[in-house]
Formats: C-alpha cells, structure tokens, sequence
C-alpha cells in the first residue's frame, strides 16, 4: 500500500544510547518531515526536507540529526538519548507543487530511561 | 520566522451545534497554505480542510469552513452540525511555498474538542 511507513512503532531506550528511527514513502513525494508530539501537545517540526541531498532544521533540532540520500528515505538519528527526548516521533511526506496532502506515518513511540 | 498560535487550549460544543476554533500565525512570506488537521485517540493526522494564501474565497468542505483573514492573519474553523465523531484534537497548520524556507510545515499546539450529546 502506498503511505509512509515508520519503524519501530514502539522503542525504549537508556539514557545516553542511539539509534535511528526509519521513514520510506513510495509516493515520490519531494517534501518529508519530522515532527516529535508530547503528551496534550502539538507537533514540534524537528528536521525538514524538500528534496534528496537537502535538509533543513526545524523548531526543535537538537539532539537529532536526519539525512535524504534518496527521494524514499528519510531516517532520524537519536544520538545521546535523553529523558527529554521521550515523545511520540511522526514522519510526514508531500508532493509539493500544487498537490499539498500531507501523509502521515503511524508513530514511533519512544521512552527514554 | 514562522509562527501558529492556536488560543483555546479545549472547546466543547452541543452535537447538532455549531462551533469556532481560532487560529493566527505570522509569516513574512506571501505563497503559503494554511491547514486544519483532526488528530483522533487512534493518533492518525486527518486533513479536514486546506487553504491557499493567494485565494481570498474562503475553502469549505461539506460542514467544514474556515473563515480566512490574510490581512489580520487569521484562520479560523467552522464546524456546523456538529456530530459526536467531530470530537479530537485539532490543529493549524502553515506551509511556506516559496523563499528561503520553502517546505517549512509548522503546527499550532492544538484545540481539544468535546462534542456533548
């Protein structure tokens, strides 16, 4: 099925461990995006692309780094793991142009201990 | 820099009601779109309704509509009817089309709305 697809769903980790949360869609979109949602709140954009070889730092970036080798794949990287970073992760991709539907992926809820 | 500023942290309305959920944001750009998405408990993001900058119709979509001021930078959405299956969190949305930050897709923390029977 078409979409954007996130993996783990569930993931926890101890303080001061990494690691690399994953984001393909199939859709050709150029635009892809990270966001992280605490408990009650709204999405905080992380990291953004709009195209391979391009990324930008959104609201929140520290403590993530993300990279677009290809137009599919999209992966946020967690390095140093800390409590604060415990949050629900979501992928996002767009056409942009014209066509401005954003999908969402399905979540990556983390903890951090 | 890109701002969206939701004010009601939680709305309630009767079902068959009809209910308003601000929105401002503030952008130096002029090629944007502005968006409200629904976050159910399941956590999926659903577009209800999208608008562009450059139209001063005002979008709708079936009991949805938004009531677009560029001039005040305000977006807010109107919900008629309003049915038990409305009741989620909702969020603005803004996205820059163009310019140095082109792609950048930033939300407001969100209103809670309860629908009462």
């Amino acid at each position: 099925n078409a979409g954007v697809t996130q993996t783990p769903k569930f993931r926890i980790l101890k303080i001061g461990q990494s690691m690399t949360l994953q984001c393909t869609q199939d859709m050709n979109h150029n635009y892809m995006y990270w966001y992280r949602q605490d408990p009650g709140m709204g999405l905080k954009l992380i990291y953004y692309s709009v195209g391979a070889g391009i990324t930008d730092k959104g609201e929140v970036p520290n403590g993530y780094n993300v990279s677009r080798s290809t137009t599919e794949d999209f992966p946020l990287r967690l390095e140093l793991a800390a409590p604060s970073q415990t949050s629900v992760y979501f992928c996002a991709s767009l056409l942009g142009g014209l066509n401005e539907k954003l999908f969402f992926g399905s979540g990556t809820q983390l903890s951090v201990l | 820099a890109q701002t969206v500023t939701q004010s009601q942290p939680e709305m309630s309305v009767q079902e068959a009601e009809t209910v308003t959920l601000s929105c401002t944001y503030d952008t130096s750009e002029s090629d944007y779109y502005l968006f409200w998405y629904k976050q159910p408990p399941s956590r999926q993001m659903i577009l209800v309704i999208r608008q562009e900058a450059y139209k001063q119709q005002n979008a709708t979509e079936n009991r949805f509509s938004v009531n677009f001021q560029k001039a005040a930078k305000s977006f807010s959405l109107k919900i008629s009817d309003s049915q038990l299956g409305d009741a989620a969190m909702y969020f603005c949305a803004s996205l820059l089309r163009y310019g140095g930050s082109q792609g950048n897709l930033i939300f407001g923390k969100g209103t809670k709305l309860s629908v009462k029977p």
